[in-house]
């Protein structure tokens, strides 16, 4: 079975502008988080989704946002841009939304200008 | 608040030198605890779930065990190979979200 898959790998923005992350799960996995990673924080949990509905949210402000299509796909999407979004974002996914074990992608990093 | 809390937070070992790396958690109702390695660059491998108290799971020179306040992961006769951060990671609630520590990282010489 192929693994998860994020697009980008890298990206780079400046200040003030948005960003649209990517991850497709594994094939038959109904659930994905969305992680940010950076050296000071460590994994922080963002949001995480299923059957297209968010279930779970973390302790980020609404400029980060996410959504999950019905092919269980799903995009993150960062609006006006700061410094401090710079970060290692993770996408995660598991069969099913009661605690199974989640699997990770690559990861997509972030570096803002 | 759910507390992950990792040590050392780096450990390094010469090759074939065993020792443990500690995961104490503070949370509401554990659901599981999850073992990860990270390599650098990359995703979040999983190794190991645990889920009661006295559960034990082994692979390769690794094994992971729980007891109500903390986890353990051994490392037995470590390889240079086995450099890696090591994360640990407590499941609550009756969702998906995981609460991470922040990770050990460990340097094997040869």
């Amino acid at each position: 079975k192929a693994g998860v898959t994020q697009t980008p790998r890298y990206l780079i923005k400046t200040r003030g502008q948005q960003v649209t992350l990517s991850c497709s799960p594994i094939s038959g996995h109904r659930s994905v988080s969305w992680y940010q990673q950076t050296p000071g924080q460590g994994l922080q949990f963002l949001f995480e989704y299923f059957s297209e509905t968010q279930r779970n949210k973390g302790n980020f402000p609404g400029r980060f946002s996410g959504r999950q299509f019905s092919n269980s796909r799903s995009e993150m999407n960062v609006s006006t841009l700061e410094l401090g979004d710079s970060a290692l974002y993770l996408c995660a996914s598991s069969s099913n939304s009661g605690g199974e074990t989640q699997y990770f992608g690559p990861g997509t990093r972030l570096l803002v200008l | 608040e759910d507390q992950v809390t990792q040590s050392p937070e780096a450990l390094r070992l010469q090759e074939g030198e065993s020792s443990s790396l500690n995961c104490s958690y503070t949370v509401s109702g554990l659901r599981g605890l999850f073992w990860y390695r990270q390599d650098p660059g990359k995703g979040p491998e999983f190794l190991f779930t645990l889920y009661s108290a006295g559960e034990e799971k082994e692979k390769e020179r690794l094994k992971a065990t729980l007891t109500k306040k903390e986890s353990f992961l051994h490392i037995t006769a470590p390889k240079p190979e086995d450099s890696a951060t090591y994360l640990c990671a407590a499941l609550t609630g009756a969702n998906s979200k995981l609460t991470f520590g922040k990770g050990i990282t460990l340097s094997v010489r040869p």
